[in-house]
């Protein structure tokens, strides 16, 4: 069964640009939950959707969005990006959400100059 | 609010045993679970508690107080490719999944 698959998997941006990310989860996993890695501060939970609802959203500024898709592949955009958006953005699917094992993909590292 | 607490860095030698304790203050407990991330690598799921006691898998072992808010990974017979940060993570009653800000490992010959 193929993993979780996140693209690009690095990506350079500006200050003030926007920035769009993708994972596909695993065959048959609902859930895809996103989160924000940067050293220090572990993993900080960003947004999980479920069955193309979001169904919680952690303490993120409404610059940061996602949905997700029929096909449970997700995407997570980042509107006017900042310095410290610069990060690894990982995402994680699982069957039926947070209560359940998490796999993740292999993230995605931003770095915003 | 929820918060975890372990330690940022341990050290320990080949075959030999380590413990990373993991404090949690959440509202609501539905569970506490382990991951292991390598250098540039995924967080892999470890183990999960979620009643009192020892849960054991190989060489890494978890444990659960819901009573003292405390848990800890023990790994044993350490190996070098166990050199990796290990998180904690708790899912409370906002049903999120809270990770601690992650223990790193050095494992040395």
């Amino acid at each position: 069964k193929a993993g979780v698959t996140q693209t690009p998997r690095y990506l350079i941006k500006t200050r003030g640009q926007q920035v769009t990310l993708s994972c596909s989860p695993i065959s048959g996993h609902r859930s895809v939950s996103w989160y924000q890695q940067t050293p220090g501060q572990g993993l900080q939970f960003l947004f999980e959707y479920f069955s193309e609802t979001q169904r919680n959203k952690g303490n993120f500024p409404g610059r940061f969005s996602g949905r997700q898709f029929s096909n449970s592949r997700s995407e997570m955009n980042v509107s006017t990006l900042e310095l410290g958006d610069s990060a690894l953005y990982l995402c994680a699917s699982s069957l039926s959400g947070q209560g359940s094992e998490q796999y993740f993909g292999p993230g995605t590292r931003l770095t915003v100059t | 609010g929820q918060s975890l607490e372990q330690p940022s860095e341990v050290t320990a030698v080949e075959g030999a045993i380590v413990q990373i304790n993991c404090t949690y203050q959440t509202s609501g407990f539905y569970g506490l679970s382990w991951y292991q991330q390598h250098d540039g690598g995924a967080p892999t799921f470890l183990s999960y508690n979620a009643l009192d006691g020892l849960e054991e898998t190989g060489r890494f072992s978890s444990f659960l107080s819901r009573s003292d808010s405390y848990g800890y990974l023990l790994l044993q017979e350490l190996q070098m490719k166990d050199s990796a940060s290990y998180f904690c993570a708790v899912r409370g009653d906002t049903d999120k999944l809270i990770f601690g800000t992650g223990t790193r490992l050095q494992v040395f010959p």
